[in-house]
């Protein structure tokens, strides 16, 4: 059973600081690393995408991977109150399952 | 623009019934997934589908079939409702080219909200 683990929300942070989404992930096959954004009541929405170990920057959002630690983060500097969502960490192993695995996601939110 | 659609966006059955929910997409996308979406457990895959006449079960895939006759759509039939079965179910699609493509990621329709009484 391939686990993921997100750190235990809600999370929250105000307006302007810096936001640390944290994910562990169990399955060493995994290559790439995904995450999405959900706001409540909507769809998961792709924001951030990391295949290498080390930082990946866009905009506010820094993706950071470790593999050898099997960990992957997300940071997002000054954070918005509009950043207030749930944001779900998955890996995906590229073998023959070819499937994400979702973390439970951690609910942020961001204080005006 | 491509898009993933789903329909309807909010169903309300009886437990027993056969409810189909529909998924089409127009990215032309091999790859299809259906998942499902509960409090406390977070998207949990059900079937999906590495392409025409392919599908394949997930990790929750009892009480649930899938088929794949085209390229843009796949559908889940309930084939009994439960009450188990109420959740939100979330379609998605990727294209799948190797390993670091970014063709791996899932882009997901909206959403349907079914309720099982």
């Amino acid at each position: 059973q391939k686990e993921v683990e997100q750190n235990s929300g809600p999370l929250s942070v105000p307006e302007g600081a810096i936001a640390s989404l944290n994910c562990t992930y169990s399955d060493r096959g995994s290559q790439s690393f995904f995450w999405y954004r959900q706001y409540s009541g909507k769809s998961p929405e792709l924001i951030m995408s990391i295949y290498s170990n080390g930082d990946k920057e866009d905009g506010r959002f820094t993706a950071q991977l470790n593999k050898a630690s099997q960990y992957v983060s997300l940071l997002i500097r000054d954070s918005q109150p509009s950043d207030s969502a749930t944001y779900l960490c998955a890996p995906f192993e590229q073998g023959s399952a070819r499937q994400l695995t979702f973390g439970s996601g951690t609910q942020l939110t961001v204080l005006p | 623009d491509a898009e993933i659609t789903q329909s309807p966006r909010h169903k309300i059955t009886e437990t027993g019934r056969q409810v189909t929910l529909a998924c089409h997409q127009t990215w032309n996308h091999n790859n299809m997934f259906w998942y499902r979406q509960d409090l406390g457990h977070g998207l949990r895959l059900i079937h999906y589908s590495y392409g025409v006449q392919d599908t394949n079960k997930g990790e929750v895939s009892d009480g649930y079939s899938v088929s794949r006759s085209n390229t843009e759509d796949l559908p889940l039939t309930l084939e009994s409702a439960a009450s188990s079965q109420t959740s939100v179910y979330f379609c998605a699609s990727s294209e799948s080219k190797g390993q670091g493509s970014r063709s791996n990621e899932q882009f997901f329709g909206p959403g349907t909200r079914l309720t099982v009484l």
